[in-house]
């Protein structure tokens, strides 16, 4: 079974389309994730929930909304595309302690092409 | 603010290479440090941790110590093989109270292809 999975894989549309990305953990974390890599492999956070509640929420445009139903799922919204949002966005999950022990699990990726 | 720096790629082996990936930090506090492996396509997954000074995480022949004095957390393996072909990241976790808990800071991103 997948620890953490991530719907669709790929997703292509045009700019100014509103799309969403899901993500669901299986592992009993209460913590999950989303980050942006972009066409440089570079990786940053965008956003973090916690049992629900919003802890970490970076410096992102507002078109970007994190919605969590419950502790097993997060999902990413993205309103009025821009070609610039074309990047691989990863889900993570954790057990968060506090003690920066805990390791964060990664999905697959989402590939998102905005044409 | 808390970063990591990677030596830049991309990084080209022969099979059976010893490989040094250089990783140094800086942070406030006491962080954890990670090496994450991407394969092409594919998510990170955890390749080896360090929580503490003088630590070493060690996983599938790749070795890493967490050096306090140099700041550092260089990724070694005596012996590469195709199969290890991947981007590899350093990140922290800033682990003291009032830091926001759970941001990993990763570096840049080192690819490594071995070539047969």
């Amino acid at each position: 079974d997948t620890a953490v999975s991530q719907t669709p894989k790929y997703l292509v549309t045009q700019m100014g389309n509103d799309k969403s990305i899901k993500c669901e953990q299986n592992l009993g974390h209460d913590t999950m994730y989303w980050y942006k890599q972009d066409s440089k492999k570079f990786l940053k956070i965008m956003f973090s929930y916690n049992n629900k509640e919003l802890i970490i929420n970076e410096t992102v445009p507002n078109r970007f909304s994190p919605k969590s139903p419950d502790k097993a799922h997060l999902n990413l919204h993205i309103n009025s595309l821009e070609l610039g949002d074309s990047a691989v966005y990863f889900c993570a999950s954790s057990q968060l302690r506090g003690g920066g022990v805990e390791t964060q699990y990664f999905g697959p990726g989402t590939r998102l092409l905005v044409l | 603010g808390d970063s990591v720096t990677q030596m830049e790629g991309p990084v080209t082996l022969s099979e059976e290479a010893f490989l040094t990936i250089n990783c140094t930090y800086t942070a406030t506090g006491y962080p954890s440090l990670f090496w994450y492996v991407q394969y092409p396509g594919e998510g990170l997954q955890l390749l080896l941790k360090a929580t503490k000074a003088d630590d070493k995480g060690s996983n599938k022949g790749f070795e890493a110590t967490y050096r306090k004095e140099t700041t550092s957390f260089h990724l070694e393996k005596g012996s590469v093989q195709v199969s290890d072909s991947a981007v590899y990241f350093c990140a922290l976790i800033r682990a003291d109270r009032g830091s926001t808990l759970g941001r990993l800071y990763f570096g840049r991103g080192t690819q490594l292809t071995v070539w047969p």
